[in-house]
């Protein structure tokens, strides 16, 4: 069964800074992965999907990378901002219509 | 933006109540999906839905659940006598077709309250 495990659970950095959010899941046979983001008692939002195949994503100041042999993603963000401040989801998808397993996210806090 | 719409935004029940919570998925969409969110907890996926059935589901949907797309626009999710434990924020989501890159996307949710 897919295990899918966020580390750090919460971080709180200064406004400015570059940090790295990071995802493990323990099945490589994955179909790709998604990062999301989830602002408190709202939905989700896709930020980045990376397929199987793929080693990386970029979206703006977002870069997220896939080592699916190692079973690894890293979420990278630059230049943080207050508005950054929500909790990042890593979910993989096993395939077809398979449903998502999530991890448990990470909260961030990003101080003005 | 296109966009998944959810409703209602929050529904306080009775226990042992059924409850329906109602879903419009992007209009060119073929899939759709229903996961939930315990407080605290992980979101988890529940049921996928293609071509009017069921495609996959988790063990946590059982009997007590039952989805259905009753018209061209509209797909719901039936919670039969609702427990305690039910109490969590539901999320749709559609996807064009489950391909590898393309993406999953979810409404706002329906926060469920069973007292």
């Amino acid at each position: 069964k897919q295990e899918v495990t966020q580390i750090p659970a919460a971080l709180s950095v200064p406004e400015g800074e570059n940090l790295v959010l990071n995802c493990s899941f323990t099945d490589s046979a994955i179909y790709n992965l998604q990062w999301f983001r989830q602002d408190p008692g709202k939905g989700l939002t896709s930020l980045l999907l990376i397929q199987s195949s793929q080693r990386e994503q970029t979206s703006g100041r977002l870069n997220a990378s896939l080592d699916k042999s190692s079973g690894r993603s890293t979420l990278y963000i630059a230049a943080s901002q207050p508005g950054d401040s929500a909790t990042y989801l890593c979910a993989v998808s096993g395939g077809g219509a398979d449903g998502l397993t999530f991890g448990k996210g990470t909260h961030l806090i990003i101080q003005p | 933006e296109p966009e998944v719409t959810q409703t209602p935004s929050h529904q306080v029940t009775q226990m042992g109540q059924e409850v329906i919570l109602r879903c419009v998925p992007i209009s060119n969409h073929l899939y759709f999906y229903w996961y939930r969110q315990i407080l605290g907890q992980k979101v988890e996926f529940l049921v996928s839905f293609y071509n009017n059935e069921i495609s996959e589901k988790s063990e946590i949907f059982d009997d007590q659940f039952s989805v259905e797309r009753p018209d061209g626009s509209n797909f719901t999710l039936k919670i039969r006598s609702t427990k305690l434990e039910d109490s969590a924020m539901y999320f749709c989501a559609s996807s064009p077709i489950p391909g590898p890159g393309n993406t999953i996307y979810f409404g706002e949710g329906s926060w469920l309250t069973v007292v």
